[in-house]
This record gives structure tokens, C-alpha cells and sequence, in this order.
């Protein structure tokens, strides 16, 4: 099985940077995949990462590195509307039809 | 286009029946759906796998008696949860993975919360 670590909870300021880390363990690793999800809405995607290096989308970066189990999402130039879970899911090629298994989440909050 | 919908978004029903949430790709065929439970303040935990015509792959832990999986095409899948306790109350959420698709091509549904009375 898999430990997907995330911190619960993180608060920062409109306009600054955020980093978000996300800690994991799995014997076939097979993709890492960032999601954000407002509350009461289904989880939309933000990243895959299968490499290891930083992959750059907009204002959204993600980070990894198989060698530390580990990855981290970037969100620059925070906006209000960025208040939401995000989400670390690790994909293992040892488990039947490939499935995702999700971290806790980071309920990340914005403030003006 | 990936387009994933659910019906209902909500219900509410009685304890003790049953009830069936579907699980629809609008625009591409999903030989794997994947159908996710979510509690309050909690992440998305895994129920089942859906493969189209064949048996579902349970987690451990969920009772593949009173979570009953129909996949029987390859735009459709069915949750039906029977004899539905208060306990039952939750936010469900359903993706479906691209046949023959990049990996990270696994869209999820808007979800339904089912609260039991």
C-alpha cells in the first residue's frame, strides 16, 4: 500500500507564494498527480508528474523527486479563489486498474 | 470534451432503502471507472473499481453487498447503495479513466451527496 503525507491545513496571504509538500511511499511508483477541490465540488487536475523535475503550468508548479518520495505543488500570485484542498495522489502500477490513492488533502486558506 | 457527469447530485432517502447513483462519460469511453467516498473535512477514499463487463474490485473494508457496481457499458457505471443506514450520509464521487488515454487522464464526476434519514 501507500503513505501519501500532506500537511492538513496552511494559510497564506493574497499575492504570495505557497508551497505545498506531499511525502510518499509505494513499491511501483507510476505517477504522482496534484488536484484542487472546493468544498462540496469533485477534485479537478492540476498536475502529473512521472519524472523527476518541476513541471511549470500558469501560476501552478509541481515538483518531484522518486528518489525522497516526494513532490510539492507551487501556487504563485495567490488568489482568493486558490482557498480550497489540494489534493497529492500516487498512482501504483501494483494495484489492480491502476487506481489513485489520495493523501489526507491541505486545506489551504487564503487571506487578504 | 472529458466531460464526466452524476446523477443524482443530490438525494435523500429513508434508512433503509436503496439507492442508485449512475456514473456517465459524456464524451469518451472509460473501460475503469473508479468510485470514491468523502466525508466530511476528509480526503477521497477508494470503494471499488469498476470494469466494464466484469465484477468490481472492492477495497477492503466496503461491503460489496451493500455497494452493488454496474458497469455495463463502457459510457456508464451504476452505484447502487443498498439498505442505506444514516452512517451511509456522504459525499460520492465517481471518475472514469480514458480508454486508452495518458495517465493522468482520469476525470471525476461533480459527485452526489446522499444524506439517510
Amino acid at each position: 500500500g501507500q503513505n501519501i503525507d500532506q500537511p492538513t491545513e496552511m494559510t497564506a496571504t493574497e499575492g504570495a507564494i505557497v508551497q505545498i509538500n506531499c511525502t510518499y511511499q509505494t513499491s511501483g511508483f507510476n505517477g504522482l498527480f496534484w488536484y484542487q477541490q472546493h468544498a462540496g465540488e469533485a477534485p479537478t487536475f492540476l498536475s502529473y508528474n512521472v519524472l523527476d523535475g518541476l513541471e511549470e503550468k500558469g501560476r501552478f508548479s509541481s515538483f518531484l523527486s522518486r528518489s525522497k518520495g516526494y513532490s510539492y505543488l507551487l501556487l504563485k500570485e495567490l488568489q482568493m479563489k486558490d482557498s480550497a484542498s489540494y489534493l497529492c495522489a500516487v498512482r501504483d502500477s501494483n494495484n489492480a486498474g491502476n487506481m489513485l490513492t489520495f493523501g489526507g488533502g491541505t486545506r489551504l486558506m487564503v487571506k487578504p | 470534451g472529458a466531460v464526466v457527469s452524476q446523477h443524482p447530485s443530490r438525494v435523500i432517502c429513508k434508512s433503509g432503502t436503496s439507492v442508485k447513483i449512475e456514473c456517465r462519460s459524456l464524451d469518451f469511453q472509460a473501460t475503469t471507472m473508479f468510485w470514491y467516498r468523502q466525508f466530511p473535512k476528509q480526503s477521497l477514499m477508494l470503494m471499488a473499481t469498476s470494469n466494464e463487463g466484469s465484477k468490481a474490485t472492492y477495497e477492503q473494508g466496503v461491503e460489496k453487498d451493500k455497494f452493488l457496481i454496474n458497469h455495463a457499458s463502457l459510457t456508464l457505471s451504476t452505484l447502487t447503495v443498498t439498505s442505506a443506514h444514516p452512517e451511509d450520509s456522504s459525499f460520492y464521487i465517481c471518475s472514469a479513466r480514458r480508454t486508452g488515454g495518458a495517465p493522468y487522464e482520469q476525470y471525476f464526476g461533480p459527485g452526489t451527496r446522499l444524506t439517510v434519514t
